[in-house]
């Protein structure tokens, strides 16, 4: 069964840094793109960073400088390293996997991992 | 505001049939394929759609997916109280380098 597991979530304090990471089992890993995608309590989805399987990696605006996205094949394993967080980070964060194919589609997601900023 | 606009909100009544519109532009649903996302209550996402029409196994066939020029369209035909759901769309945007979402659209089967 493919399967991801977040963890790493918790209370910080604004300005703070918190390191998230995803397990993945049920398929090679090393093969696939990686994203994480958040949403705040109420709102929509918002991709947060991707990465692809040469370690290329690819932020929106509202984080870039902020997060780094990186890999570990030989553990299976995708990290979200968050800095200089704010209150607005404040969301449940998710893995998400791509699919196959040249076009971008995520076909497996997380359950995801909370992620509270506040003093 | 979201790069992709899609209405807050849509309804119909049991085995009713709905459809949620996507909207985008040539930098985005222009330029690449569109997927479609279902997140039930107190759940995290799931694909529905990708490469605009193709359904993954194990999702019905009451669900399908278009895209005509910058828009694209999820459809649900006979719905059931278990489609009440938030739906997103997606797709890659090449003028910002960066996956795109819609606001999501909340559907009420009334």
């Amino acid at each position: 069964e493919v399967q991801l597991v977040e963890s790493g979530g918790g209370l910080v304090q604004p300005g703070g840094s918190l390191r998230l990471s995803c397990v993945a089992s049920g398929f090679t890993f090393s093969n696939y793109d990686m994203h994480w995608v958040r949403q705040a309590t109420g709102k929509g989805l918002e991709w947060v960073s991707g990465i692809g399987t040469p370690g290329d990696t690819y932020y929106p605006g509202s984080v870039k400088g902020r997060f780094t996205i990186s890999r570990e094949n030989a553990k299976n394993s995708l990290y979200l390293q968050m800095s200089s967080l704010r209150a607005e980070d404040t969301a449940v964060y998710y893995c998400a996997k791509r699919g196959s194919g040249p076009f971008i589609y995520m076909d497996v997601w997380g359950k995801g991992t909370t992620v509270t900023v506040s003093s | 505001q979201s790069v992709l606009t899609q209405p807050p909100s849509v309804s119909a009544a049991p085995g009713q049939k709905v459809t949620i519109s996507c909207s985008g532009s040539s930098s985005n649903i222009g330029n690449h394929y569109v997927s479609w996302y279902q997140q039930l209550p107190g759940t995290a996402p799931e694909l529905l759609i990708f490469d605009n029409d193709k359904r993954p196994s194990g999702i019905p066939d009451r669900f399908s997916g278009s895209k005509s020029g910058t828009s694209a369209t999820l459809g649900i035909t006979g719905l059931q109280t278990g489609d009440e759901a938030d739906y997103y769309c997606g797709t890659w945007d090449i003028s910002l380098s960066a996956w795109v979402f819609g606001g999501g659209t909340k559907l009420t089967v009334l």
